[in-house]
């Protein structure tokens, strides 16, 4: 079954980088793009960028170019989502997703971060 | 960036109630949106795809129509599971936007 499994909590303090990972089973690695969605506490949905692992190209959205970097390994069929110069406001649930057409059918279950002094 | 506004932004309903949920585009997307279903604790559940293609797995009374620029979620019958929050996603465009959400609670 597909299943896309992420690594842990984190608490970093502000100004740090942090590197969440999404390690991919169940179907073909290559086939499908990934990309990443998160919540801030009491927040709606913001999609970040998306990564096709086949090629590795990537786009992001405005608001985190320069911050976030998405990589792959296709050895290990795993995403990694890096965001940098944290601030407090990205505190939030980050989410990774399969795209299929576009439309995410399996999520990640989630890392927290929390970014605090 | 294309954006989304749902509404409303909240509603309060009883099982067994239909329940309609807004969505419009600020431009053009054909059918190209996605709706999901967020519960706390878990993540986010796709429940339609190209404006009205059910995903597999989804109850029937989950619906889905529109195009161009105003779509609409219907849930036919409320269930007790259903009171979630509910969200839109443009695929037309990068990046890819979601609605505001609709939080679907307990009359």
């Amino acid at each position: 079954q597909v299943q896309l499994v992420q690594s842990g909590a984190e608490v970093k303090k502000p100004g740090a980088s942090v590197t969440i990972s999404c390690k991919a089973s169940g179907y073909t690695f290559t086939s499908y793009s990934i990309y990443w969605v998160r919540q801030a506490p009491g927040q709606g949905l913001e999609w970040m960028g998306i990564i096709n692992p086949s090629g590795g190209t990537t786009s992001y959205a405005q608001k985190f170019q320069g911050r976030v970097t998405l990589t792959r390994d296709t050895s290990t069929t795993t995403v990694y989502m890096e965001l940098s110069s944290l601030r407090s406001e990205d505190t939030a649930l980050y989410y990774c997703a399969r795209a299929i057409g576009l439309a995410a059918d399996y999520w990640g279950q989630g890392t927290l971060v929390t970014v605090s002094s | 960036d294309i954006q989304l506004t749902q509404s409303p932004s909240f509603l309060s309903a009883s099982v067994g109630d239909r329940v309609t949920i807004s969505c419009r585009a600020s431009q053009v997307i054909s059918r190209s949106l996605a709706w999901y279903q967020l519960e706390p604790g878990k993540a986010p559940k796709l429940l339609i795809y190209a404006a009205s293609t059910l995903q597999s797995g989804v109850p029937s009374r989950f619906g889905g129509s529109g195009s161009g620029t105003e779509f609409t979620l219907t849930i036919s019958s409320l269930q007790p599971e259903d009171f979630a929050t509910y969200y839109c996603q443009q695929l037309k465009n990068y990046p890819l936007t979601f609605g505001g959400g609709t939080k679907v609670e307990i009359k």
